[in-house]
């Protein structure tokens, strides 16, 4: 199976920062790849799909590129409604997995 | 708009099968080129791919659940549903279900939309 290797685990960062998350698979998986943003108490949403293609509705700050084994999820200017865990999930085969997530806190 | 529901007991002893049904509306269970998906989380933990299932029956499950593991879609109810066998305290979770493209591995896919998710503890 593959396996997904997010990093950082958290992040403590302030409202405009420029924020990167990475994801690297155990193996290469094309550009099969997703961004998923999950609020407490709530269902995760996606963001990015095929690594780098912005979901409909989804504002132009969040960006996703890579391919292969590594991955970034870029937040050009954090804003307050982004602070949230981000998982990222590998769509290139069965079983899907899922990073084991990125905590962005306030700084 | 398509709208997914979980339900089921909040409370499942040890050893025994926990089943959620997930009910969708302004859809059809039915439509064609959709998997049904079920995601769990354990409180404070990252997610878990359970498994898919489509309309027509077929399925793919989480090898480390597969043996557990059972789905079903209602199309008369428009429901699917979850049954996972002998459960134990690592099964306690937040279950969600969700929706994804029917399309195979390997071309670019996502889980959406999501129901709430249900909480499921597995306690006696």
């Amino acid at each position: 199976a593959i396996q997904m290797t997010q990093s950082p685990s958290s992040l403590s960062a302030s409202v405009g920062d420029r924020v990167t998350i990475t994801c690297r698979a155990s193996q290469d998986i094309r550009n099969v790849l997703g961004w998923y943003q999950q609020k407490p108490g709530k269902a995760p949403k996606v963001l990015i799909y095929a690594a780098s293609s912005l979901q409909v509705g989804v504002p132009s700050r969040f960006s996703g590129s890579g391919s292969g084994t590594d991955f970034t999820l870029t937040i050009s200017s954090l804003q307050p409604e982004d602070f949230a865990t981000y998982y990222c999930l590998q769509d290139y085969t069965y079983p899907l997995a899922f990073g084991q997530g990125t905590k962005v806190e306030i700084k | 708009q398509l709208q997914l529901q979980e339900s089921g007991p909040g409370l499942v002893k040890p050893s025994e099968t926990l089943s959620l049904t997930c009910t969708v509306s302004g859809g059809s269970v039915s439509s064609t080129g959709y998997y049904w998906a079920w995601i769990r989380q354990p409180p404070g933990k990252g997610l878990e791919w359970i498994g898919n299932i489509y309309s027509g029956g077929s399925t793919y499950f989480n090898p480390s659940l597969k043996s557990r593991v059972t789905m079903f879609v209602d199309t008369s109810k428009n429901q699917f549903s979850l049954n996972l066998g002998s459960v134990t305290a690592a099964d306690t979770a937040v279950y969600y279900c969700a929706r994804r493209l029917a399309v195979a591995p390997g071309v670019p896919n996502w889980f959406g939309p999501w129901g709430q998710g249900t909480l499921v503890t597995v306690s006696s």
